[in-house]
């Protein structure tokens, strides 16, 4: 296993359209986490799951954004209706369970630009 | 609700010099990890060194260094000897505990400090 994987590493989409990137975390990670970060700030917390169970969603994430982590594997997160605002790198990241201060391993991200 | 401060957006170095980051934060917490990670351009995000709150013993990972003050609230990474790779952004994090002593793992970041180092 090389590390948190995610997909399309790029992604141009016309507003309005919908859009779904995927991430495959470390294989032994029971906790997988999605972040959106824009250009020159950090990364805004968006949502949680453990296994298959979504935990928490930021208010950050609106209505039109929905994740999954359908077998407690890989996650997708999909965006509906995409507006320009959506415009950011999505990072996924996975640890491996419940001890305290675990290490969150993060993935290449994937760059969406909404035009 | 838990915030992190890095009041500098940029910094530069000489390489092999020495060069210090801030960050501050602000919680009513009293037990927490703190973490520095580094983001290269275009690369993934890597841990470079955590803090547990209740430890009040420094952590140091090779040239890495924290000067963690708890009461002051503040966690600046000092790196030594830097090296051209050190080039990267540099996000300063915060991690609340769960429930029951468990991790829960979200991260609350700073808005990052650009690392250059110069040859």
């Amino acid at each position: 296993d090389t590390g948190v994987s995610q997909d399309p590493r790029h992604k141009i989409t016309k507003r309005g359209q919908n859009v779904t990137f995927r991430c495959d975390p470390i294989s032994e990670h029971n906790r997988l986490y999605w972040y959106r970060q824009t250009l020159g700030q950090g990364p805004e917390f968006l949502t949680y799951f453990q296994n298959e169970a979504q935990l928490e969603k930021s208010r950050l994430l609106s209505d039109r954004f929905s994740a999954e982590r359908p077998k407690g594997s890989f996650s997708t997160l999909e965006i509906q209706r995409t507006e320009q605002g959506d415009s950011a790198m999505y990072l996924c990241a996975s640890s491996p369970g419940s001890k305290m201060g675990t290490e969150a391993f993060f993935g290449q991200g994937t760059r969406l630009t909404v035009v | 609700a838990q915030t992190v401060t890095q009041s500098q957006p940029e910094m530069s170095v000489q390489e092999a010099e020495t060069v210090t980051l801030s960050c501050t934060y602000d919680t009513s917490e009293n037990n927490y990890y703190l973490f520095w990670y580094k983001q290269p351009p275009s690369r993934q995000m890597i841990l470079v060194i955590r803090q547990e709150a209740y430890k009040q013993q420094n952590a140091t990972e090779n040239r890495f260094s924290v000067n963690f003050q708890k009461a002051a609230k503040s966690f600046s990474l000092k790196i030594s000897d830097s090296q051209l790779g050190d080039t990267a952004m540099y996000f300063c994090a915060f991690m609340k505990p769960g429930r029951g002593g468990t991790s829960y793992g979200k991260l609350t970041f700073g808005q990052g400090t650009i690392l250059t180092v110069h040859p």
